[in-house]
């Protein structure tokens, strides 16, 4: 099985901040299957980057994706107040597809 | 509109059974691959399980291997969840996603919650 590390796990940022996410797979994943979530509390997930560089249509250009072989990283280039929300990483490469553990994004 | 609405969930006991559907509307259907994701609440996620587009080809993870059975009926525009001998372990709302090319889940559904409880 291929397991996803999110790093970290959490983290404080404010309004405006550059943030960076990591997801690291434990073996090489073509980049043309990883994508990115967005979770609101009591909200299904919402796709923001697959590919690993592609923007999903109607995501703010403020997200972006970047990475390939074991190490993919999420950018928000500068955080808004409806960016506080959890962010997954998922390999779709082979089964079981597995999701990174979740880096909750607070103020 | 892209619309996936999921239904039977709710309270069963340790090792009855329950069948969730996944009503998807506003696309063909029969030209997607599907999956199941389960979140215990405040959790991550979990991938459960797909199927292909003509429902020929599934796949599971293996926690639920062989207790779990997916399918799905092209004509109703409907994915199914057969759970049988369900556990505490289970107990989780359980999403819908559409796979877009095979790989982007790129629409899910609201989440149904299944709870294992005597």
């Amino acid at each position: 099985d291929i397991q996803m590390t999110q790093s970290p796990s959490s983290l404080s940022a404010s309004i405006g901040d550059r943030v960076t996410i990591t997801c690291r797979a434990s073996q090489n994943i073509i980049s043309t299957y990883l994508n990115w979530f967005q979770q609101k509390p009591g909200k299904a997930p919402k796709l923001l980057i697959y590919d690993a560089s592609s923007l999903q249509s109607g995501v703010p250009s403020r997200f972006s994706g970047s990475g390939s072989g074991t190490d993919f990283t999420l950018t928000i280039s500068s955080l808004e107040t409806e960016d506080f929300a959890t962010y997954y990483c998922q390999q779709t490469h082979s089964t079981p597809l597995t999701f990174g553990g979740g880096t909750r994004v607070e103020i | 509109e892209v619309q996936l609405v999921e239904s039977g969930g709710g309270l069963v006991q340790p090792g009855g059974s329950l069948r969730l559907s996944c009503a998807a509307s506003g696309f063909t259907f029969k030209n997607f691959w599907m999956d199941w994701v389960r979140q215990v609440p405040g959790k991550g996620l979990l991938w459960v399980s797909r199927i292909n587009s003509d429902g020929r080809t599934t796949r599971y993870a293996d926690s639920v291997k062989d207790r779990f059975t997916i399918s799905r009926d092209n004509a109703k525009n409907t994915m199914y969840l057969q759970m049988n001998s369900l556990r505490a372990e289970d107990t989780a709302v359980y999403y819908c996603a559409r796979a877009a090319a095979g790989r982007n889940f790129d629409f899910w559904g609201q989440g149904t919650l299944v709870t294992v409880s005597s």
